[in-house]
């Protein structure tokens, strides 16, 4: 499984874009990206998942570029609400192995 | 949706007893569930990869008869922490792998919290 690195805090206001990067030099042509969400005492909420270029949903944006060597989580006009620990996480979902966890990037939304 | 369920959300047991969590998938099916054990500020990490209808797969240092998983139907894998101590004390969480699209996600359960006095 490739091994992430994550910053391990984040500082950011509220109504600001908040752009958390991960490294993945390792990646293997069969891993996926994805990213977690989670609150204390809570169990990790799906935020994204992408294999290559720029996905987006309701909750927020991620993009990889041509290499995946890296991956970016951009929260547009980040709340209070969106403090929490962002978890970025590659693995081949395809097959039968769990995603490992790294430290995460704590994230801490000022008002 | 992709819901997952984990129960109870908290215990409190006397060291040397046993505790059961269940996990459940409740809008999908799930041939493979993981177990993750979490302790204050650190990450999750995994115990074991539950398989519907087969024997769970252990990490390395978890110790399989202490740590009893039963994987019965494709929504529902239990773990049972046998003569618990204190240092089993953790939050729980269980994942479930929602299959059936090109890319299968894991989704994870709310945890447990698990106190042993």
């Amino acid at each position: 499984l490739a091994k992430t690195t994550q910053p391990i805090s984040m500082d950011s206001y509220e109504g600001q874009e908040v752009n958390i990067t991960c490294s993945h030099n390792n990646i293997a042509t069969n891993d996926y990206i994805t990213w977690y969400q989670q609150f204390p005492s809570q169990g990790p909420r799906f935020i994204i998942q992408g294999y290559k270029t720029k996905v987006t949903n309701e909750v927020a944006s991620l993009f990889i570029p041509a290499d995946r060597k890296s991956s970016t989580l951009s929260l547009p006009r980040v709340s209070l609400s969106d403090t929490a620990v962002y978890y970025c996480l590659v693995g081949d979902t395809g097959g039968r192995r769990a995603l490992t966890f790294g430290s995460g990037t704590r994230l801490q939304v000022q008002p | 949706g992709a819901v997952v369920s984990q129960h109870p959300s908290w215990v409190i047991c006397k060291s040397g007893t046993s505790v059961k969590i269940e996990c459940r998938s409740l809008d999908f099916q799930a041939t493979t569930m993981f177990w993750y054990r979490q302790f204050p500020k650190q990450s999750l990490m995994l115990m074991a990869t539950s398989n519907e209808g087969s024997k769970a797969t252990y990490e390395q240092g978890v110790e399989k008869d202490k740590f009893l998983i039963n994987h019965a139907s494709l929504t529902l894998s239990t773990l049972t922490v046998t003569s618990a101590h204190p240092e089993d004390s953790s939050f729980y969480i269980c994942s479930a792998r929602k299959t059936g699209t090109r890319q299968e996600t894991q989704y994870f359960g709310p945890g447990t919290r698990l106190l042993v006095l």
